[in-house]
């Protein structure tokens, strides 16, 4: 059981936008703690995507992007390529746990 | 640029004791904010923090696991060891270390991984 809930899986067609959604507690997002966003190609190592307010390392496409409202958050990626399709990761630390703390994953499909 | 790389044997046996290296390049463990940190993910499974330790030896544990995990850095030869003892056919999974950057903007996220190493354990 994940600390951070994300639904178990989203789909969208080429060029859809689709949102995935991390939802926390008051000892993590709602604290005030940041959320970032991890992109897990098949076999491959997590790769940030999004981290802080909003921040896209250099690379990462401005399709990409992330929001926080309370104890949630969500990663929206527009115009949906069939690149995108992966496992998305939402990070936080929880203050109660001292831990960093990961949610339990999404699998993105590209139809 | 930064890179990581994990090494150690791909095979243990329950209750022995597992030992990780991660070989680092492209920063500095005694800069100051930066950490090493290490995640592990079950085959098919999600992400799970293991420990982290930072560039002045403080070092983080998952509270799950703190009695069985070991954190040191060697910074001279740029590398950070993991120790896990007891394990279990359940600690199967791919580990990583990865860096955490010194950010005044932000805080305890990764911005680079190593590329992984299955530990399968089994008698």
């Amino acid at each position: 059981q994940s600390v951070l809930t994300q639904p178990p899986s989203v789909s969208g067609a080429p060029g859809q936008r689709v949102t995935i959604s991390c939802t926390g507690s008051s000892s993590n997002i709602g604290a005030g703690y940041d959320v970032h966003w991890y992109q897990q190609l098949p076999g491959t190592a997590p790769k940030l995507l999004i981290y802080g307010h909003n921040h896209r390392p250099s690379g990462v496409p401005d399709r990409f992007s992330g929001s926080k409202s309370g104890t949630s958050a969500s990663l929206a990626i527009a115009g949906l390529q069939a690149e995108d399709d992966a496992d998305y990761y939402c990070q936080s630390y929880d203050s109660s746990l001292s831990s960093w703390v990961f949610g339990g994953g999404t699998k993105l499909t590209v139809l | 640029q930064i890179t990581l790389k994990e090494s150690g044997p791909t095979l243990v046996k329950p209750t022995q004791t597992l030992t990780l290296t991660c070989t680092f390049s492209g920063f500095s463990l005694t800069a100051s904010g930066v950490g090493v940190g290490w995640i592990r993910q079950p085959p098919g499974k999600a992400l799970e923090w293991l420990a982290l330790v930072y560039w002045d030896d403080d070092k983080r544990y998952s509270p799950s696991l703190k009695s069985r995990l070991t954190i040191t850095k060697d910074t001279s030869k740029n590398q950070v060891v993991l120790t896990m003892t007891n394990m279990d056919p359940v600690d199967t999974a791919t580990y990583y270390c990865a860096h955490e950057p010194y950010d005044i903007l932000t805080t305890y996220y990764f911005d680079s991984w190593g590329q992984g190493t299955l530990v399968t354990v089994s008698s």
